[in-house]
């Protein structure tokens, strides 16, 4: 079974703080991804990465930025967090040669106050 | 337009009923097609892949239409916990892009 983890499941933060969100996936997945979760917007993506230190940016990337050091592991970082930014965060991984389903993580409900 | 589009429902089904759900796409050029399926609160699960000639898990019946651009599912003999939301999403192969609907909410009721 494919298993993609997140580092927390619920986070408080304040407004101005940085703000790091930790994915790690299981599968040997190439691609990875970052989404956010609003009630009546749907899944919008952040960022995602198709290959280790490759990343491209997605709909609604600012105030955000991402790293991935390693194949397995993906981090969203929050630069200066604000209430804007309270959402459900939901990582990805795929693999193009495995049939191209996304799976996902458990989602971090993150707020900003 | 939405690039895809769905009914938001909700649905509210009897226990046993079956329902079906559709789910439109604008860009001819989408390549995989999948339907997931969300509780409250949690992340989306894989339900099935979408192919050209039909697919069918168990209850869950998936048909792909390329000529209408259109994605549907079917839920036979419906359970209580059946109750969620439905995802539909479309891929873009050469762009790593997949496109999530909005989603159908399903109620079945006992």
């Amino acid at each position: 079974d494919v298993k993609v983890t997140q580092s927390s499941r619920y986070l408080v933060k304040r407004t101005g703080e940085k703000v790091f969100l930790e994915c790690v996936q299981d599968m040997d997945h190439e691609n990875m991804f970052w989404y956010r979760q609003d009630p009546g917007l749907g899944l919008r993506l952040i960022y995602f990465s198709y290959d280790v230190k490759m990343k491209e940016k997605g709909d609604i990337p600012e105030g955000y930025s991402v790293s991935r050091e390693k194949k397995e592991r993906f981090s969203l970082i929050l630069e200066s967090a604000s209430t804007n930014q309270t959402s459900m965060y939901l990582c990805a991984s795929s693999s193009p040669g495995q049939g191209d389903e996304q799976y996902f993580g458990p989602g971090t409900r993150l707020t900003v106050t | 337009r939405k690039e895809v589009e769905q009914d938001p429902g909700p649905f509210n089904v009897p226990e046993g009923a079956t329902v079906a759900f559709n789910c439109t796409y604008s860009n001819s050029a989408s390549q995989s097609f999948f339907w997931y399926r969300q509780d409250c609160r949690k992340e989306p699960k894989l339900l099935m892949s979408v192919y050209s000639s039909g697919n069918e898990d168990g209850r869950f019946t998936a048909q792909l239409n390329r000529a209408s651009q259109y994605i549907s599912l079917l839920i036979r003999d419906s359970k209580l916990s059946d109750s969620a939301t439905y995802l539909c999403v479309v891929n873009m192969k050469a762009t790593y892009k997949y496109i999530f609907g909005t989603g159908t909410r399903l109620k079945v009721l006992a």
